[in-house]
């Protein structure tokens, strides 16, 4: 069955420094992996999809993750960070076929101004 | 905006009670899921349906039950509430029943169970 370690619950950076939000997976296929954002009060929504085509993937407003199969990874990165990427990140995993999405624990990011 | 409609926002009641919270997928969405966010548990799967049929389950309790209609709404069925059943529940769509096809989530039913 597939797992997703979300290795930080709580990550704070200041404006305009970079940053990294990291996950590792576990999986018995080739898996599709995503990375959903929750703004407080708000549901949840797709920054970033890999489902094994090019292994660096860019998302929305200027993150991306790169697929690292023999790490097993799959982080989050961000050049510069805005106030308004405050909120709960999710790392998820699904395998092949019709399996349901596995959810990470959640990291939470804030940004100091 | 996901496109996909969950009613009602909130939800105050008693243990022991029953309550149904309804969700409306995307435009040509056939499939459906649900999901309970808690503060121990995280985010957990429950239940998907495609087109009427349901498709997987999750952690979903006996005394939760859903269905999807021909229009393609949901509704999810929650009995004999207790304390611990307080949560948030989205609702997510999809166009097809794969585990790489992309969902999208509606805001969410905030139930308080007192």
């Amino acid at each position: 069955a597939q797992s997703v370690t979300q290795l930080d619950s709580h990550v704070s950076v200041s404006e305009g420094t970079p940053v990294l939000l990291r996950c590792n997976y576990s999986s018995s296929y080739s898996p599709s992996l995503f990375w959903y954002v929750q703004h407080p009060n708000k549901g949840l929504q797709l920054l970033l999809k890999y489902t094994s085509a090019a292994t660096l993937v860019k998302g929305i407003n200027g993150f991306e993750a790169e697929f690292k199969k023999s790490e097993t990874s799959f982080h989050l990165t961000k050049p510069s960070a805005h106030m308004s990427d405050a909120a709960e990140y999710f790392c998820v995993v699904s395998d092949p076929g019709n399996t349901p999405l596995v959810f990470g624990k959640g990291t939470r990011l804030s940004v100091i101004a | 905006d996901s496109g996909v409609t969950q009613t009602p926002k909130h939800l105050i009641t008693a243990t022991g009670q029953r309550v149904t919270l309804r969700c409306s997928p995307r435009s040509g969405d056939l499939s459906v899921y649900w999901y309970q966010q808690s503060l121990d548990q995280g985010l957990q799967f429950l239940i998907q349906y495609y087109n009427g049929e349901e498709r997987a389950k999750g952690n979903i309790l006996e005394r939760f039950s859903a269905q999807q209609f021909p229009d393609l709404h949901s509704e999810l069925n929650l009995s004999s509430l207790e304390l611990g059943d307080s949560a948030l529940y989205f609702c997510a769509s999809s166009v097809e029943a794969g585990g790489y096809i992309e969902q999208f989530f509606g805001p969410g039913t905030r139930l308080t169970v007192l």
